[in-house]
């Protein structure tokens, strides 16, 4: 059964480095995302992208993220300069429309910001 | 604020019981409405979703939606161990697809 999968597993960063994290999502869907999910606290919605563009983003989603489909199977998520409250679950998902359909998510890229 | 709410406690149930779950949301504008298990330390793995008011069934799970009243609820049959986990409730609004989620309830099945 095909899987959105993220890489790195777990990623740790000094504050102010920027880091990227990476996600392959499922081949034939054509709406990605970005959540994240503080230990203990809601999973949040950061980011959505489709054909090659942010089609929405949170008030999270300030001017240290950014997003990118590099090539026909990566999206990535950069943080440009981390900060402390960064530290939290990164997950990515994708579903093959949009908000009628279900998403599905990676395995998560656990994110410690030092 | 569009919010989605799921007040209640963790909730113990015995193996082989019916657990029910419950959540409300805010907005009226809200077009689909999804379930998702999570392990601890995992991430969230769709089991239901339902967009039209009523019963919807898939193996042991029944997904509830009632928009008049503005709530969704979840009912796992024969509940096992491996149930064991905290289910989350999100909802996606007409004209985005962002997914908001509530804090999700703990279930804790007992053998």
């Amino acid at each position: 059964e095909p899987e959105v999968t993220q890489t790195p597993s777990h990623q740790v960063t000094q504050m102010g480095q920027e880091v990227i994290l990476r996600c392959v999502p499922i081949s034939n869907h054509l709406y990605f995302y970005w959540y994240r999910q503080i230990l203990g606290q809601k999973v949040e919605f950061l980011v959505s992208f489709y054909n090659n563009e942010i089609s929405e983003k949170s008030e999270i989603f300030d001017d240290q993220f950014s997003v990118e489909r590099p090539d026909g199977s990566n999206f990535t998520l950069k943080i440009r300069s981390t900060k402390l409250e960064d530290s939290a679950m990164y997950f990515c998902a994708s579903s093959p429309s949009g908000s009628s359909y279900e998403q599905y998510f990676g395995p998560g890229t656990r994110l410690t910001v030092t | 604020q569009k919010e989605v709410e799921q007040n209640s406690g963790p909730l113990s149930v015995p193996e082989g019981a019916i657990a029910s779950l419950n959540c409300t949301y805010s907005d009226r504008g809200s077009q689909s409405f999804f379930w998702y298990r999570q392990y601890s330390g995992k991430s969230p793995e769709l089991i239901m979703f339902i967009y039209s008011n009523g019963d919807k069934e898939d193996g042991r799970f029944t997904a509830q939606l009632n928009k008049a009243s503005q709530y969704v609820s979840l009912l796992i049959r024969d509940s096992q161990p491996s149930d064991s986990a905290t289910y989350l409730c999100a909802v996606t609004y007409y004209g985005n697809n962002r997914l908001a989620f509530g804090k999700g309830n703990q279930v804790v099945v007992i053998p």
